[in-house]
């Protein structure tokens, strides 16, 4: 994971916005996720952009992408109590055998409080 | 549609012991990977399966090893186990053979405790 960063941890109040920030490194074309992983729990993927994009929406959802910067974030709307959970930022490595497989920053653990 | 499918959910085990992991992917996906995630940490890449085949093999030692049936169902195995494989194992699958604009969609994991 040392290839993507994230900050730990992120509190907010319910019904304000969340915006959890990602830093990548690969400086070519690649693919980049948001996962949610609640507790106990095996990872959701949320939305995916390419790099040669810059926004993304998806309801709730609004991913932006600096490519210049090699920066991603990801800004949830009217944030919910259900929202808490840890997000994780992904981007897409070339492995060894050719193919590509996500990997991944530490996780943002995000706190919604009343 | 089911989704990925693991088993068991969780294990305790005790050092030196032997360990297998088994994962069922998406109907009609061809692609298993595995990965570690330790406590407060991403989860990190251990194999990639597609038709059989190995296509990508992360940072792991040789203690570590997987395969994948016809059926494209998987199973990893670890030999042994230090107090250092207690971990959550993800397994994911994807369509095909793990293409850069591939989705991975993960199962709950299986919990590993090594005593």
């Amino acid at each position: 994971g040392e290839d993507v960063e994230q900050s730990l941890f992120l509190s907010v109040r319910e019904g304000d916005s969340s915006v959890i920030n990602c830093t990548y490194t690969d400086s070519s074309s690649t693919y980049l996720y948001w996962y949610k992983q609640e507790p106990g729990a095996g990872l959701q993927l949320l939305t995916y952009i390419f790099s040669n994009m810059d926004m993304k929406q998806d309801q709730r959802l609004t991913v932006l992408l600096n490519k210049k910067d090699k920066h991603l974030s990801l800004r949830i709307a009217d944030t919910q109590t259900g929202d808490s959970a840890i997000y994780f930022c992904a981007e897409s490595i070339r492995a060894s055998g050719g193919s590509y497989i996500p990997t991944f920053g530490r996780g943002t653990s995000l706190i919604v409080h009343p | 549609d089911a989704g990925v499918t693991q088993s068991p959910t969780h294990l305790i085990k005790t050092r030196g012991q032997q360990v297998t992991l088994r994962c069922s992917p998406i109907s009609g996906h061809k692609s298993v990977s595995w990965y570690q995630q330790v406590l407060g940490q991403g989860p990190q890449f251990i194999f990639q399966y597609y038709e059989k085949e190995e296509r990508g093999r992360g940072n792991f030692p040789d203690r570590f090893s997987a395969r994948q049936f016809p059926n494209y169902s998987s199973e990893l195995n670890v030999n042994a186990l230090l107090l250092g494989d207690s971990a959550l194992y993800l397994c994911a699958s994807s369509l095909g053979a793990g293409g850069i604009q591939e989705a991975q969609y993960f199962g709950p994991g299986t919990r590993l405790l090594v005593l």
